[in-house]
């Protein structure tokens, strides 16, 4: 099965752009989609597909994406936007059609 | 509103069994595919399995093949995950969460629920 990598850990300055990268093989066949989680609350959805946000999410989050490599970007990043970030997609280099998720990413605003 | 509420987690030991239940609402549960995820103390997100929107198509992580089964009740809004032959690895948070299609290379999950934890331990 795949594997989608991230960086452990960014840092951002308040009011300022943090890029959050996922590499995979399973992203040039299929679009990233990333969660926000913190601590004790379930992953919420930030961005999927090319680059949509679900209602409720603020426009400062976006994505894109180019070969293996997919990207979430937050611009003018708030305290609120310090957690944790995962990638996910679908993956399709085994014998059935399966889920992968990124090893993560702890953002934390300064 | 969308809801999936999860239960059943707990304490159980080493080889015993245990099965998750995850109640939806707000949506017409029988047209979405559905999914169990889970997280261990400290640890990243995993995948653990998926059921398509009539049950035809199920898949599983390796990593609880052959232990685990998936299953849904339609006509009561239910997904459940069947947890047998626990090992201490299996110990995690088991979120449900709802599968959503744009296209087939944009899937994702939309809705999540709160989580229902599961210790294996003696």
């Amino acid at each position: 099965s795949s594997e989608l990598t991230q960086d452990p850990a960014v840092s951002v300055a308040l009011g300022q752009t943090v890029r959050i990268t996922c590499q995979g093989d399973s992203l040039r066949s299929y679009y990233a989609s990333w969660y926000q989680q913190k601590p004790g609350q379930a992953p919420v959805l930030v961005i999927y597909g090319k680059n949509n946000r679900p209602s409720g999410i603020p426009d400062r989050f976006s994505g894109s994406s180019s070969g293996n490599t997919a990207s979430l970007t937050i611009t003018g990043a708030q305290a609120e936007d310090e957690a944790d970030y995962y990638c996910n997609s679908r993956d399709s280099s085994g014998n059935h059609p399966t889920w992968v998720f990124g090893t993560g990413t702890k953002v934390t605003v300064l | 509103e969308v809801q999936l509420v999860e239960s059943g987690g707990g304490l159980v030991k080493p080889g015993g069994s245990l099965r998750l239940s995850c109640a939806a609402s707000g949506f017409t549960f029988s047209s979405y595919s559905m999914n169990w995820v889970r997280q261990a103390p400290g640890k990243g997100l995993e995948w653990v399995s998926s059921i398509s929107s009539s049950s035809s198509y199920i898949y599983y992580a390796d990593s609880v093949k052959g232990r685990f089964t998936i299953s849904r009740d339609n006509a009561k809004n239910s997904l459940y995950l069947q947890m047998n032959s626990l090992r201490a690895e299996d110990t995690a948070v088991y979120y449900c969460a709802r599968e959503a299609v744009v296209v087939p290379a944009a899937a994702y999950f939309d809705y999540w629920g709160q989580g229902t934890l599961v210790t294996v331990s003696s």
